[in-house]
């Protein structure tokens, strides 16, 4: 299986603050990495897929770059709906994995 | 709008047989395209990608569970099911359905819910 690690788990930031959270996965996986946000006790929300594409509605606030094995998810201005959980997974190769997830936090 | 729609037992003896089903609206499970997804996610842990299953019955299971998972169709209802055997705590979860557009650049771009299953005498 492949392995994603995210870094840093959790995190403290203010509104308007640029944040960013990385997510390496153990072999390449080349464009094939996906971003969701979870809110506690609701389901995880699609934000980017193939590492930089960004779905249909979610604000523009939100980037991702990266391929290989490298990524990056960071949100340029921190708005008070943005405190939650994020977590990257492949798609390159089944079984998809995700990573363990970082927090945001006031 | 598509969406899906866990529903099952909350509660399930050790050793008994887990069961959800996922109703799926706004959608046709027949139209191919996508494969119907389960996943579960450890009380304050990550997720964990359990199988998926196509219009055609056809399914994928990930290994770690592959021995006691059973995925299936049932497209009169427009809907999909799991059954996980052999119950343990360690299967306590949140389980959820998701669809998977069957294009790899894609994420899983709807999700149900989420139900609570605990596994306990």
């Amino acid at each position: 299986d492949i392995q994603m690690t995210q870094s840093p788990s959790s995190l403290s930031a203010s509104v308007g603050d640029r944040v960013t959270i990385t997510c390496r996965a153990s072999q390449s996986i080349s464009i094939y990495l996906n971003w969701y946000q979870q809110k506690p006790g609701t389901a995880p929300k699609l934000l980017i897929s193939a590492a930089s594409s960004l779905q249909s509605g979610v604000p523009s606030r939100f980037s991702g770059s990266g391929s290989g094995t490298d990524f990056t998810l960071t949100i340029s201005s921190l708005q008070p709906e943005d405190f939650a959980t994020y977590f990257c997974q492949q798609s390159y190769s089944t079984p998809w994995t995700f990573g363990q997830g970082t927090k945001v936090e006031i | 709008q598509v969406q899906l729609q866990e529903s099952g037992p909350g509660l399930v003896k050790p050793s008994q047989t887990l069961s959800l089903t996922c109703n799926v609206s706004g959608a046709s499970i027949t139209s191919g395209g996508y494969y119907w997804s389960w996943f579960r996610q450890l009380p304050g842990k990550g997720l964990e990608f359990i199988g998926y299953v196509y219009f055609t019955g056809s399914t994928y299971y990930n290994p770690s569970l592959k021995s006691r998972v059973t995925m299936s169709v049932d497209t009169s209802k427009n809907q999909f099911s799991l059954k996980l055997t052999s119950a343990t705590a360690a299967d306590t979860a949140v389980y959820y359905c998701a669809r998977y557009p069957r294009i790899i650049s894609s994420g899983l771009d709807f999700w149900g819910q989420g139900t609570l299953v605990a596994v306990s005498s």
